[in-house]
């Protein structure tokens, strides 16, 4: 069974870049698994923030970009501020099954 | 304004039924996939199940098979999740999504717990 890997945390200071990551304990992350990064915040419910690798949901500011990354996803927070600190979830959809998996999340501390 | 809006959550003993709904607006219905994540406390997102733009294709997570059924009704743009033989580790904030590879609008969800 695949199971998406994202780091348990991170910090970064404010205005400060910090990049994390989502791969696969199998196998790599390709563009056609259309990787996607969701931000929740305790209570409320997820924000879509990148979907399709590198393309920024709705509304969603320039600082936070989608990548690739070696064999992962990656996403990229640049000048990070308070408010940014939340639960980062990546997502993917695995089209041979019509699943979409999660990965765990990365905790998101910003200080 | 693009919304979607769930509701139907509740308590309910273990073996027991609910059925979840999601109204939508704003956008076409018809021309979205539709899907059911679920957050349980302190835990984070699982998908549980999607729904093609025509209702012909349906997928589930492994642990809800058999169990759940998700539907929609174009006429009335809305979703639904039928839950039976509900068990604890099925407590959870269960959030509808409009989804378009990932691009996902979220409702605020709904709580259902499983306890006698």
């Amino acid at each position: 069974q695949t199971v998406v890997t994202q780091e348990p945390s991170f910090s970064v200071s404010p205005g400060g870049t910090v990049t994390l990551t989502c791969g696969l304990t199998s196998g790599s992350v390709y563009t056609t698994y259309y990787p996607a990064w969701y931000q929740q915040t305790p209570g409320q419910a997820p924000r879509t923030l990148i979907y399709n690798t590198n393309i920024r949901s709705s509304g969603v500011p320039d600082r936070f970009s989608g990548s690739m990354l070696g064999s992962k996803a990656a996403l990229t927070i640049t000048g990070a501020q308070a408010d940014d600190e939340s639960d980062y979830y990546c997502g993917m959809l695995f089209m041979d099954d019509g699943k979409w998996v999660f990965g765990g999340g990365t905790k998101l501390t910003v200080l | 304004e693009v919304q979607v809006v769930e509701s139907g959550g509740g308590l309910v003993q273990p073996g027991g039924s609910l059925r979840l709904s999601c109204a939508a607006s704003g956008f076409m219905f018809n021309n979205y996939w539709m899907t059911w994540v679920r957050q349980a406390p302190g835990k984070g997102l699982e998908w549980v199940a999607n729904i093609k733009k025509d209702g012909s294709e349906k997928y589930y997570v492994d642990s809800v098979k058999g169990r759940f059924t998700i539907s929609r009704d174009n006429a009335k743009n809305s979703l639904y999740l039928e839950m039976n033989s509900l068990r604890a580790e099925d407590t959870a904030v269960y959030f509808c999504a409009r989804s378009h590879y990932g691009d996902n609008v979220w409702g605020q969800g709904t709580t259902v717990t499983v306890s006698s």
